[in-house]
């Protein structure tokens, strides 16, 4: 089992570039999450779908931000344009829909994003 | 508002035990969840707590109280490798998860 895949593991960018991260989550799992993580902020959600329909981006920061999800093995998550603050690891998780409704979140390696 | 506590740090002894507290207050419970995280690596699961009462699996333990909007994860025996930091994370009613700052583990020989 491979996991959550995402690329790239590490991202260092300048102001106002436009930045694409990429998640393949686990085969099988309806939904994916994607966190971003700071010293300072501790774990955010910022997004997550349930079979590639979003259902929350209450936590997506402003408008820069954007998230898709075209099929079931594959999300992105675009800042355009990218701004300093936004450096952090973000980090993609998938969840199975089980019976009994609860489900753990499997965490992808992260993507470490330094924007200059 | 939604808020988990969890204290920043705690220092603990190679071979000791060490119980990490979590309080919550969030609209609605459905459940609490441990993770642990080391450090530049993704969190990853320990243990989930819907019911009181303690939840054991090997050296590490869980305990909720719903009433009291309390867990702690307990650690025995423990090692170099669990220096970590560990998040709790609770379900609230809209089955969203709210998580806590973590708390940072130093384990000392």
């Amino acid at each position: 089992d491979a996991g959550v895949i995402q690329s790239p593991r590490h991202e260092v960018t300048e102001m106002g570039q436009e930045v694409t991260l990429r998640c393949k989550p686990i085969s099988g799992h309806d939904y994916l999450f994607w966190y971003r993580q700071t010293m300072m902020r501790g774990l955010e959600l910022l997004i997550y779908f349930n079979n590639n329909v979003p259902i929350d981006d209450s936590g997506m920061p402003e408008d820069r931000f954007s998230a898709k999800m075209p099929n079931a093995s594959f999300s992105t998550l675009k800042i355009q344009p990218s701004e300093p603050r936004d450096s952090a690891v973000y980090f993609c998780a998938s969840s199975p829909t089980t019976t009994g409704n609860w489900f753990e979140q499997f965490f992808g390696p992260g993507t470490r994003l330094t924007v200059l | 508002g939604q808020n988990i506590d969890q204290p920043t740090e705690m220092t603990a002894t190679e071979g000791a035990i060490v119980q990490i507290n979590c309080t919550y207050q969030t609209s609605g419970f459905n459940g609490l969840f441990w993770y642990q995280q080391h450090a530049g690596e993704a969190p990853t699961f320990l243990s989930y707590n819907v019911l009181d009462g303690l939840e054991e699996k090997g050296r590490f333990s869980s305990f909720l109280s719903r009433s009291k909007g309390y867990s702690y994860l307990l650690l025995k025996e423990l090692q170099m490798k669990d220096s970590a930091s560990y998040l709790c994370a609770v379900r609230d009613e809209d089955y969203q998860l709210i998580w806590g700052a973590g708390t940072k583990l130093i384990i000392k020989p």
